[in-house]
């Protein structure tokens, strides 16, 4: 049974353009979770899916993110017109049921670096 | 919000010693877990304590929560060099997302 898979692991993007980060969970999980560290720090929560659904975005940006999680596919994290302060590592995690009654297994992560 | 504080931020220690690692929080909780973090890996879950439960074991691992104190130890026995790396504590207050504390950096020398 594969774990959590990211891809890319590393992402360079200049300031402006669009980052696209890509999470399948792992077999047999509906629940995903995106979250962002910054260097030295630990991890922030930003979003939670369900299959189609957004249950939960507290974490999120107004602006320039957003996420997706398709009835068919990986789960979408898509930053548009990146800035400097974008650059973090974004991992995802994945449950069978609602993280606080679950363990949440985390892929390895996407570093995005914003030149 | 809630937020979790892990105690020390930094621990060194020679192989073979114990380290012990304290998490604190803020609001009740369902479950505390434990994760480990290499350098510029992801995260593996270690082990999850309910809040039902006060200690808990998984090999050379041993957790408590004091939930009236509102704090979690993280024991790791009989260290090794392969242990050196960031440990974090997360709890789920919300229920849907875990909020994480700002992380043990363990380095055992060899």
């Amino acid at each position: 049974n594969a774990g959590v898979m990211q891809n890319p692991r590393h992402l360079v993007r200049r300031r402006g353009q669009e980052a696209r980060l890509r999470c399948s969970p792992m077999k047999g999980h509906s629940h995903v979770y995106w979250y962002r560290q910054l260097p030295e720090e630990g991890l922030k929560f930003m979003v939670y899916l369900q299959k189609e659904n957004i249950i939960d975005e507290s974490g999120m940006p107004k602006e320039r993110f957003s996420a997706e999680f398709p009835k068919e596919g990986p789960s979408i994290l898509r930053i548009q017109q990146v800035v400097r302060g974008d650059s973090a590592a974004y991992f995802c995690a994945s449950s069978p049921r609602a993280g606080g009654t679950d363990t949440q297994y985390f892929g390895p992560g996407t570093r995005l670096t914003v030149l | 919000s809630q937020q979790g504080e892990e105690d020390p931020q930094a621990l060194s220690i020679q192989e073979g010693e114990n380290a012990t690692m304290n998490c604190s929080y803020k609001t009740s909780i369902n479950n505390l877990q434990w994760y480990r973090q290499n350098s510029g890996r992801g995260l593996v879950h270690l082990i999850l304590i309910r809040s039902n439960e006060r200690e808990k074991h998984s090999g050379r691992l041993r957790v408590t929560l004091d939930t009236s104190k509102k704090s979690s130890s993280l024991l790791i026995t009989a260290s090794r060099a392969a242990d050196t790396a960031s440990y974090f504590c997360a709890t789920d207050a919300d229920t849907d997302k875990l909020i994480f504390g700002t992380g043990t950096r363990l380095q055992v020398f060899p």
